[in-house]
């Protein structure tokens, strides 16, 4: 099976930094992706990762680590809009087919 | 210009009442997915189409099935609704092509409730 762990909740201070770690376990990892969502709303992509080190887009990066099976989302200069929930998400291959699992979401509080 | 389109936004159904969700999207992609999500929770996959071929997680009650007539179109039947059916229900898209995608498109969902 799959597990991914990422804390509950974060909350941080608007300008601020925050990081958002994700650890997993799975067969068939293909790539590591985060997903934002905010309440009543679809999850949008952020980033992907499939190979180690960082990628980044704009205020937001991501990491890879498949030695450790360890991620991170980070967010900079944090915005009030910034506050949603924040998935960790792996794709694994299997069966000639590929499947999207997210982890339980780190919902993210940005306070003045 | 919405890309993965779900019908209805909202949809109120019996206890027991066979309900269907519908999915349609305009990318071409080959794989869709239906994602149920209840509140505070993450996305739980249900099944998936690549192509025509149905992929059913093991734990997906026997009471949901899927249909996909065509690239374009995808359905959700939930042939039994019980009140712990009601959710979110998230279609989504990818591209597989010899390799995996690396992003995959959400429609905004259905939420289901059941009376």
């Amino acid at each position: 099976g799959q597990s991914l762990e990422q804390p509950s909740e974060v909350t941080a201070v608007e300008g601020a930094i925050v990081q958002i770690n994700c650890t997993y376990q799975t067969s068939g990892f293909y790539g590591l992706s985060w997903y934002q969502q905010h309440d009543g709303g679809a999850p949008t992509f952020l980033s992907y990762n499939a190979l180690d080190g960082l990628e980044e887009t704009g205020r937001f990066s991501s990491f890879l680590s498949r030695s450790d099976s360890y991620g991170y989302l980070l967010l900079q200069e944090l915005q009030m809009k910034d506050s949603a929930s924040y998935f960790c998400a792996v794709w694994n291959s299997g069966a000639g087919s590929y499947q999207l699992t997210f982890g339980k979401g780190t919902k993210l509080s940005v306070i003045p | 210009d919405a890309m993965v389109i779900q019908n209805p936004r909202y949809q109120v159904t019996q206890f027991g009442k066979p309900v269907t969700l519908s999915c349609s999207q305009t990318l071409n992609h080959n794989v869709m997915y239906w994602y149920q999500q209840k509140s505070s929770q993450a996305p739980k996959l249900l099944f998936h189409y690549y192509d025509k071929d149905f992929n059913n997680e093991a734990d997906t009650p026997d009471n949901f099935q899927s249909r996909r007539p065509n690239t374009s179109f995808c359905f959700l039947d939930i042939r039994s609704p019980g009140l712990g059916d009601a959710a979110m229900y998230l279609c989504a898209t990818s591209r597989i092509q010899g390799r995996g995608d690396t992003e995959a498109f959400f429609g905004q969902g259905t939420r289901l409730t059941v009376v």
